[in-house]
């Protein structure tokens, strides 16, 4: 079945830049998002990307797919202490129709001042 | 424009109580998902709906659950006979409809906080 993998935790220094890693199985993936989620809080979409792209940049944020490898990151550059949250990798397979989307278990994001 | 709006935030049921949750989405967003979030788990889907119809329920477990998203109010997902191991976390996300009829942007809601006691 389908399969969404994120590393639980990653810690950064203020400032710098954060990088949380993706990978999943399924090769029919049509859509691949990125989520954040606040404590006590509903998930937040930050943004998604095609899978004919391989890459996307809003802002701080960039995204990487990398298909062959089924691999996407999100970069947040200037990684700043409102950033703390859990980021949730999430994929869909449209197939046509607007199924559910897949989770990862989530990155914690923790910033050292 | 209104977020997706999801009452009551907290729910606190004996075990072999009923749970109704109720969902509302955005303004124009006619396609509605539940989600699941159990402790330090990523969110599971459940089923997904539009007005008067389910359209993939393939998460939902098979017993004592359903969803209803009827033409007038709210989408509702009824938990009959609760057990402890139904304290989690809900969420619901509404879509916009596309021309293609695929929608690629679910937007969250703030999630109704189950606990079974």
């Amino acid at each position: 079945g389908e399969d969404v993998e994120q590393s639980l935790f990653l810690s950064v220094r203020e400032g710098d830049s954060s990088v949380i890693n993706c990978t999943y199985t399924d090769s029919s993936s049509t859509y691949l998002y990125w989520y954040k989620q606040e404590p006590g809080a509903g998930l937040q979409l930050l943004t998604y990307i095609f899978s004919n792209m391989d890459m996307k940049q809003d802002q701080r944020l960039t995204v990487l797919l990398n298909k062959k490898d089924k691999h996407l990151s999100l970069r947040i550059a200037d990684t700043q202490t409102g950033d703390s949250a859990i980021y949730f990798c999430a994929e869909n397979d449209s197939g046509g129709g607007a199924d559910g989307l897949t989770f990862g278990k989530g990155t914690h994001l923790i910033i050292q001042p | 424009n209104a977020g997706v709006m999801q009452n009551p935030r907290h729910l606190v049921r004996r075990r072999g109580q009923e749970a109704r949750l109720r969902c509302s989405p955005m303004k124009g967003h006619s396609h509605v998902y539940w989600y699941r979030q159990l402790p330090e788990e990523g969110l599971k889907f459940m089923v997904y709906l539009q007005k008067e119809n389910i359209i993939d329920e393939s998460g939902m477990p098979k017993e004592r659950f359903s969803a209803e998203f009827p033409k007038e109010g709210p989408s509702i997902l009824r938990i009959q006979q609760v057990v402890r191991g139904d304290s989690a976390a809900y969420f619901c996300a509404s879509s916009p409809r596309s021309g293609t009829g695929f929608s690629y942007e679910q937007y969250f809601g703030p999630g109704t906080r189950l606990t079974v006691t």
